[in-house]
Formats: C-alpha cells, sequence, structure tokens
C-alpha cells in the first residue's frame, strides 16, 4: 500500500518563476493538507482540501494556490516566487468516516524541497 | 490564537537511557487533540503519539508514553530505553477539532549516543 507521494523532490527556481508540487494521498484518502517548513522551523499550514474544493487556510497569500483532482491528488502552485519562499513542501493526507467526520489522522509525505534563487 | 512552545531545541540521552521532551500549549478550547510527530532525516513526518484532551489517562505507544497535564497546558513525551533510531527531530503539534489543521511547535532535535 503506498504511501503519500510527492513531487519532484527537490527543485531550484528563481524569483518571480511560477512552481507546481504535486501530491497524490494514502490509498482510501480523500482529503488533502499542505504545509510549509522553513529550515529549522515546524510546519505551517497552508490550506487543505476536500471534494475537491478549499475547506480551510492558513495565512499564506494568494500567490498559494491549489487544486484536488476527482482521484483526490492535489497540486500546489507558487506563483512569482519569493526567496523566503525556499522551504520543505509537505503534503499529507487523511481520510473521513462514512459520517463525513474526519479521522484527524494525517499521514505525510516526503516533502518536496523548494531552493529560491 | 492557539500556539505551541517546545522550548529545547537539542536534546541528546544515551542508548538505553530515557528522556523526555517538553512541550507547552496555549488555547481557550475544552476539546482538543495532542500529538508528537518524529521527523527523521528522510524528512517523513511520522506520528508517534496522540492524545485526546477529554481522555484524562495518559496515551501510552510501546517505549513511548506522554505525561498531559490539561491544566499546566502541558504536554511532555517520554522515550524509554532510547534507541539509536530514535534521533530525530520531534514536533509537539495541536489540533483543534478531527478537521482542523495542525499548529506545529518549533521542535526539539534529539540526538541518541551508543
Amino acid at each position: 500500500d503506498a504511501g503519500v507521494t510527492q513531487s519532484p523532490t527537490h527543485l531550484i527556481k528563481t524569483r518571480g518563476q511560477q512552481v507546481t508540487l504535486r501530491c497524490s494521498p494514502k490509498s482510501g484518502h480523500d482529503t488533502v493538507s499542505w504545509y510549509q517548513q522553513a529550515l529549522g522551523q515546524g510546519p505551517q499550514f497552508i490550506f487543505q482540501y476536500y471534494e475537491e474544493e478549499e475547506r480551510q487556510r492558513g495565512n499564506f497569500p494568494d500567490r498559494f494556490s491549489g487544486h484536488q483532482f476527482p482521484n483526490y491528488s492535489s497540486e500546489l502552485n507558487v506563483n512569482a516566487l519569493l526567496l523566503g519562499d525556499s522551504a520543505l513542501y509537505l503534503c499529507a493526507s487523511s481520510s473521513r468516516l462514512a459520517g463525513g467526520h474526519h479521522t484527524g489522522e494525517l499521514f505525510f509525505g516526503e516533502g518536496s524541497r523548494l531552493t529560491v534563487l | 490564537a492557539q500556539t505551541v512552545t517546545q522550548s529545547q531545541p537539542e536534546m541528546s540521552v544515551q542508548e538505553a537511557e530515557t528522556v523526555t521532551l517538553s512541550c507547552t500549549y496555549d488555547t481557550s478550547e475544552n476539546n482538543y487533540y495532542l500529538f508528537w510527530y518524529k521527523q527523521p532525516p528522510s524528512r517523513q513526518m511520522i506520528l508517534v503519539i496522540r492524545q485526546e484532551a477529554y481522555k484524562q489517562q495518559n496515551a501510552t505507544e510501546n517505549r513511548f508514553s506522554v505525561n498531559f497535564q490539561k491544566a499546566a497546558k502541558s504536554f511532555s513525551l517520554k522515550i524509554s530505553d532510547s534507541q539509536l533510531g530514535d534521533t530525530a527531530m520531534y514536533f509537539c503539534a495541536f489540533m483543534k477539532s478531527l478537521a482542523d489543521k495542525l499548529i506545529f511547535g518549533t521542535g526539539t532535535r534529539l540526538q541518541v549516543f551508543p
């Protein structure tokens, strides 16, 4: 059973460029959350998707956007990259019970390391 | 707003010994969830243990146990019989409800020495 997979694992961009990061959730999971982890810091919540809609959003500018596809996979897009966007981007997936209640058990991928020069 | 504080940036312990990592949090909620996550050099965040605030009994998972003090808003992690594979960053995290986001502390780097 594959866990959460993220791609690419590493990438380098220059300021002003745009980047797309991808995440496939663990089998059976329908909810995807994205976190940004700057060097030496704890992860910060970016947003959460389920049923193909953004459900919650953290304190991140509109340059950060996302999408969830019918197969529950997700993309994180960052436009107009800044040096401060350099970080590890973590995707976490979780599931909901039959009544739509979240289990609260998040499974994380290994992340995408973004370096902005 | 909820906050999570880990005041020990680094800890070290000898193999087979016991170590305790500290965590405090601030919230006005009465029901919530607390977690300890481990992040080894492979970068993948792994759940170590989870505590529901409405449960008075402290959670345990094999060599890992917590000391949950709700009134003091304290949630420490005890690792018994430390192993080399326990070397990692450990993050304390808070979740207001099971549908909500995780709020992480800044982490404690644990080094286990032979």
